[in-house]
């Protein structure tokens, strides 16, 4: 079935930047569709971005665009999530998560990564 | 952004009662739903996709059903492993959103 699991997770200042990594194992990673979602602590599930099956194309949340990047390595099945000018808003788990081939649904997931934005 | 309104927000119920979870969308959304159960300190684990599959491996107490705006999700017969958080998920347009949950307690 595969596995996903998180990396990069951190306390960070506001403003500062942070890089957070998902390695895929057990699955042909490079044909799926890749996303991340976060959920701040307590509160319920939030999109975050999206990575096309070869890259081809990235959608994004209003609330990270212009400040995080999705982006994959299929040589190295590894998504990641490039975030910089981070808020408090931003605290949250990050998970990453696998479309179900038909992009209407997320059938894998990792555990999550804390990100705590804090001074 | 299509909103996703979930109710109840909670409910008790005893092992064995017949649960229904109700996901209303602010638009016309297809088949386009998929729920998720969420255990404590655990990632979602998707039950249902395009409004009524259900996942290979999930039990059959679970389904789902609707289409358009109004969906529902039913546990036919509760079980211990069932208390948890239930969230639907709309794929008809991006941004995608969630539903606000639903936190199922045992009474």
């Amino acid at each position: 079935e595969g596995q996903l699991l998180e990396s990069g997770g951190d306390l960070v200042q506001p403003g500062g930047s942070l890089r957070l990594s998902c390695a895929a194992s057990g699955f042909t990673f490079s044909v799926y569709p890749m996303n991340w979602v976060r959920q701040a602590p307590g509160k319920g599930l939030e999109w975050v971005a999206t990575i096309s099956d070869l890259a081809g194309s990235t959608l994004y949340a209003d609330s990270v665009k212009g400040r995080f990047t999705i982006s994959r390595d299929d040589s190295r099945n590894t998504l990641h999530l490039q975030m910089n000018s981070l808020t408090a808003a931003d605290t949250a788990v990050y998970f990453c998560a696998k479309d179900i081939g038909g992009w209407d649904a997320f059938d894998l997931w990792g555990q999550g990564t804390m990100v705590t934005v804090s001074s | 952004a299509i909103q996703l309104t979930q109710s109840p927000s909670s409910l008790s119920a005893s092992v064995g009662d017949r649960v229904t979870i109700t996901c209303r969308a602010s638009q016309d959304i297809s088949s386009t739903l998929a729920w998720y159960q969420q255990k404590l300190g655990k990632p979602p684990n998707l039950l249902i996709y395009g409004a009524s599959t259900l996942k290979s491996g999930v039990p059959s107490r679970f389904s789902g059903s609707g289409s358009g705006t109004d969906f529902t999700l039913t546990i036919s017969s509760l079980q211990p492993e069932d208390f948890a958080t239930y969230f639907c998920q709309q794929f008809n347009t991006y941004p995608l959103t969630f539903g606000g949950g639903t936190k199922v307690e045992i009474k």
